[in-house]
């Protein structure tokens, strides 16, 4: 197992258009978790899954934010009409039995809107 | 609510010097997770460590230590005979552990940026 996957690492947008990212998890964990963590900051939480059930959404995960985990394996995370606030490192995170067992944080999708 | 405070935004150090970044939290759980990540100018975070909330030994490993401190709802990262590889940003981290279901998610401090001299 190669760990927590995400893609891309790296995007840069231009405002009003739309991104995807994806997130591969390890293969037996039910549990994955985004967070989005801006310059200075430590990561916020988002949303999270378990297995294919968005059991959780932050405040900070507006309407143009959306968030899917078919079949319960890897997760997409949507922004649509980006703005420049969108701006940030997005880091997925996975686990098996968490806190217990503790996450595993993939690389991140660093986003830079302009 | 639950929160953690890293009141320490920067440290710079020389190499060698011994090091402690401080992490203050605040729940209302009885049961908890505390962590300690490492976060690389690359990005990617690095578990150090993760304690619960009934364990309250300290920890060594190698020369990393960790001071867990109910009473004052601490729970701080000294770093002895610091070196350059060791720059990066700590963040200190709590999570509820309640029952199956439940998210459980990382509530983060804001980091504490360590920089070490040569």
């Amino acid at each position: 197992d190669t760990g927590v996957s995400q893609n891309p690492r790296h995007k840069i947008t231009k405002r009003g258009q739309n991104v995807t990212f994806r997130c591969d998890p390890i293969s037996e964990h039910n549990r994955l978790y985004w967070y989005r963590q801006t310059l200075g900051q430590g990561p916020e939480f988002l949303t999270y899954f378990q297995n294919e059930a968005q059991l959780e959404k932050s405040r900070l995960l507006s309407d143009r934010f959306s968030a899917e985990r078919p079949k319960g394996s890897f997760s997409t995370l949507e922004i649509q009409r980006t703005e420049q606030g969108d701006s940030a490192m997005y880091l997925c995170a996975s686990s098996l039995a968490a806190p217990r067992l503790g996450y595993t944080f993939g690389s991140g999708t660093r986003l830079t809107v302009v | 609510a639950q929160k953690v405070t890293q009141a320490q935004t920067e440290i710079s150090v020389v190499e060698k010097e011994d090091v402690t970044l401080d992490c203050v939290y605040e729940t209302r759980d009885t049961t908890y997770y505390l962590f300690w990540y490492k976060q690389p100018p690359s990005g990617e975070l690095v578990f150090l460590i993760r304690r619960n909330s009934f364990d309250e030994q300290n920890e060594i490993s190698g020369r990393y230590s960790w001071n867990f401190q109910k009473s004052t709802s601490s729970f701080n990262f000294t770093i002895t005979a610091s070196q350059v590889v060791d720059s990066a940003v700590y963040f200190c981290a709590l999570s509820e552990s309640k029952s199956v279901g439940a998210t459980n998610k990382l509530i983060f401090g804001t980091g504490t940026l360590l920089a070490v001299q040569p």
